[in-house]
């Protein structure tokens, strides 16, 4: 049973671009959730979806925004990108009331 | 507001020394989750326990058991007869009843020394 899977592994983007984040849920959960981890630090909640909606958002900028898929699967997407947003983007999926099932993460460096 | 802190940055043991990790957290809410999550190198977080604040019993499970007070709002993790494997960072967190997310602490690394 495949968990959470998360592409790509790791990006370099240079200030001022765009990116997307791709997460595929692990089986029969329905609900996506991201986080940014930025280095030594704890991870920070962005934002969740469940039936294609926002329900619950962190306090992250309008630049950061998301999208939930029929299949469950999500993107995020990242505008204007600063130097600030290199981090570890995490994404966990659920299906209530169980826990959360987290991939590896993908990598994103801002140059 | 919510707050959990992880006090210890880094820790290093020699294997088969027992090491406790220590969380305090703040919540004004008194229906909240209390969670461990393990991080290795590869980046994922893997699941170790979920716990809600009106079981205080604490749990054991092989190597690791977690102590759970609220009267000092702290939910402590142990690890008895630590190995290299072991060697992770491990993240404490708390999502309160109706919120949909984690609120983390900063991490506490820990070394295993062969």
């Amino acid at each position: 049973d495949a968990g959470v899977t998360q592409s790509p592994t790791h990006l370099i983007k240079t200030r001022g671009q765009q990116v997307t984040l791709r997460c595929s849920p692990k089986s029969g959960h329905d609900t996506v959730s991201w986080y940014q981890q930025a280095l030594g630090q704890g991870p920070q909640f962005i934002f969740q979806y469940y039936e294609e909606e926002e329900r619950q958002r962190g306090n992250f900028p309008d630049r950061f925004s998301g999208h939930q898929f029929p299949n469950y699967s999500s993107e995020l997407n990242v505008n204007a990108l600063l130097l600030g947003d290199s981090a570890l983007y995490l994404c966990a999926s659920s299906l209530a009331p169980q826990g959360y099932t987290f991939g590896s993460g993908t990598r994103l460096t801002v140059v | 507001a919510q707050k959990v802190t992880q006090a210890q940055t880094e820790i290093s043991v020699v294997e088969k020394e027992d090491v406790t990790l220590d969380c305090v957290y703040e919540t004004r809410d008194t229906t909240y989750y209390l969670f461990w999550y393990k991080q290795p190198p590869s980046g994922e977080l893997v699941f170790l326990i979920r716990r809600n604040s009106f079981d205080e019993q604490n749990e054991i499970s092989g190597r690791y058991s977690w102590n759970f007070q609220k009267s000092t709002s702290s939910f402590n993790f142990t690890i008895t007869a630590s190995q290299v494997v072991d060697s992770a960072v491990y993240f404490c967190a708390l999502s309160e009843a109706g919120a949909n997310n984690l609120f983390f602490g900063t991490g506490t690394r820990l070394t295993v020394i062969p």
